[in-house]
């Protein structure tokens, strides 16, 4: 079993559409937890990042953490076209500076 | 600042030709790390340093080397290039000391083993 579980998709949804991307892990040990958006051709950008458990808000972007499921997940509302990227999950112990990534979902906003 | 460069942007070998792919940072980011990406298959880590001197491997080394004689650059060297080692290539920095580790990419290699 990988540390980090991730469905590459793709997902495909018409522009407007709440968007639900999920990670599982089994590595309790993680602390922090992030979502990447890598745009085709460019290289991954940090787009949110968590600490332990809980929600974190930012405009139309929410990440969520469940540690008790092992299971974290971004929302998109009001998806756009311009949201079509690949998103990676990536997660670290405290002081670790090597990330674990998910595979990355390939999600695709059509108008 | 430029953030993470690399260059070239593109490259065809052929089987058993060598190279080497160029990383530079301008954010005085101790950590620096190379990671290939094939389709659907994410980020897998070939090398990563934590500072000038320091060098470790990651999870996929074999095939590969690097140095780090400078706190800006992390080139990364193919040796006897393989069909194998066709893929897309980012190199990374992060800071020491931040909690999460963010990571700064480069806009990626493209690199075809023909």
């Amino acid at each position: 079993q990988k540390e980090v579980e991730q469905d590459p998709g793709p997902l495909s949804v018409p522009e407007g559409a709440i968007v639900s991307l999920n990670c599982t892990y089994s590595n309790s040990a993680f602390q922090y937890f992030m979502w990447y958006r890598q745009y085709s051709r460019k290289g991954p950008e940090l787009l949110m990042y968590t600490y332990s458990s809980g929600n974190k808000e930012d405009g139309r972007f929410t990440a969520q953490v469940d540690k008790s499921s092992k299971y974290i997940s971004l929302f998109i509302r009001d998806s756009q076209p311009s949201d079509s990227a690949t998103y990676l999950c990536a997660m670290t112990t405290g002081g670790s500076y090597i990330p674990t990534f998910g595979r990355g979902t390939s999600l695709i906003v059509h108008p | 600042n430029a953030g993470v460069t690399q260059t070239p942007k593109f490259r065809i070998l052929k089987i058993g030709q060598s190279m080497t792919l160029q990383c530079a940072q301008d954010m005085n980011h101790n950590y620096m790390y190379w990671y290939r990406q094939d389709p659907g298959m994410g980020l897998k880590l070939i090398y990563y340093s934590v500072g000038a001197g320091i060098t470790d491997k990651g999870e996929v080394p074999n095939g590969y080397n690097v140095s780090r004689s400078t706190t800006e650059d992390f080139p990364l060297r193919l040796e006897l290039a393989a069909p194998s080692q066709t893929s897309v290539y980012f190199c990374a920095s992060a800071p020491t000391g931040g909690s999460y580790n963010e990571q700064f990419f480069g806009p990626g290699t493209r690199l075809t083993v023909l």
